[in-house]
């Protein structure tokens, strides 16, 4: 089955400064990719997806970057602010001929950015 | 805009009883989700439901395990018999139709096993 490994696992940036985290899978078949933010006491919400037939996106400060060649994805954010600090996931649509769209996720990156 | 909403936020069931975690989708969702999130740790896929059955579940997901939609709005998770382990945050996510679309997620329930 499908494996996704996320690194970092904390990240600590100036605020005004770009955070990059990076994730991996295994699944070639694999073709959707979402970022999820989870606020303390809250559930996951979705920043920005990616499908496979595209090879980066972006929202504002937000952009999503995907190599399928290399099986990995990265999530860039720009001019960090404070109310950006969360954990973040990655995620993987895994992926067979059965599948009703289940995710796999990384065990998520702790990003602090301090003022 | 349109969320998934679940209830209760916090249960605390004793070992060895019945739970059950309620959710209701956002309306015009067809696909249902169950997730898991033991503390500290990442976000697990419990089961998946379309058209009043399930479609898939993990490992986890054994015959202690049961989702129901009891009505037109509410998804339902039973736990018959729980277990210390079981002690997690449980997310109910939701998607319009395709397998592609985004899965919105519930801000969770905690489930705490004394």
């Amino acid at each position: 089955g499908e494996n996704v490994e996320q690194h970092p696992s904390t990240l600590s940036v100036q605020e005004g400064d770009s955070a990059v985290i990076k994730c991996t899978y295994s699944d070639s078949a694999s073709n959707y990719f979402p970022w999820y933010k989870q606020e303390l006491g809250k559930g996951p919400q979705l920043i920005i997806d990616i499908r496979s037939n595209v090879g980066e996106k972006k929202d504002q400060r937000i952009a999503v970057t995907l190599n399928k060649t290399a099986k990995h994805f990265s999530l860039h954010i720009t001019e960090t602010q404070p109310e950006d600090s969360a954990v973040y996931f990655c995620a993987a649509r895994g992926f067979d001929g059965g599948s009703q769209g289940n995710l796999i996720f990384g065990k998520g990156t702790k990003l602090s950015v301090k003022p | 805009e349109p969320e998934v909403t679940q209830t209760p936020s916090h249960q605390v069931t004793q070992m060895g009883q019945e739970v059950i975690l309620r959710c209701v989708p956002i309306s015009n969702h067809l696909y249902f989700y169950w997730y898991r999130q033991i503390l500290g740790q990442k976000v697990e896929f419990l089961v998946s439901f379309y058209n009043n059955e399930i479609s898939e579940k993990s490992e986890i997901f054994d015959d202690q395990f049961s989702v129901e939609r009891p009505d037109g709005s509410n998804f339902t998770l039973k736990i018959r018999s729980t277990k210390l382990e079981d002690s997690a945050m449980y997310f109910c996510a939701s998607t319009p139709g395709l397998t592609s679309q985004p899965q919105h997620f519930g801000d969770g329930t905690r489930l705490s096993i004394l």
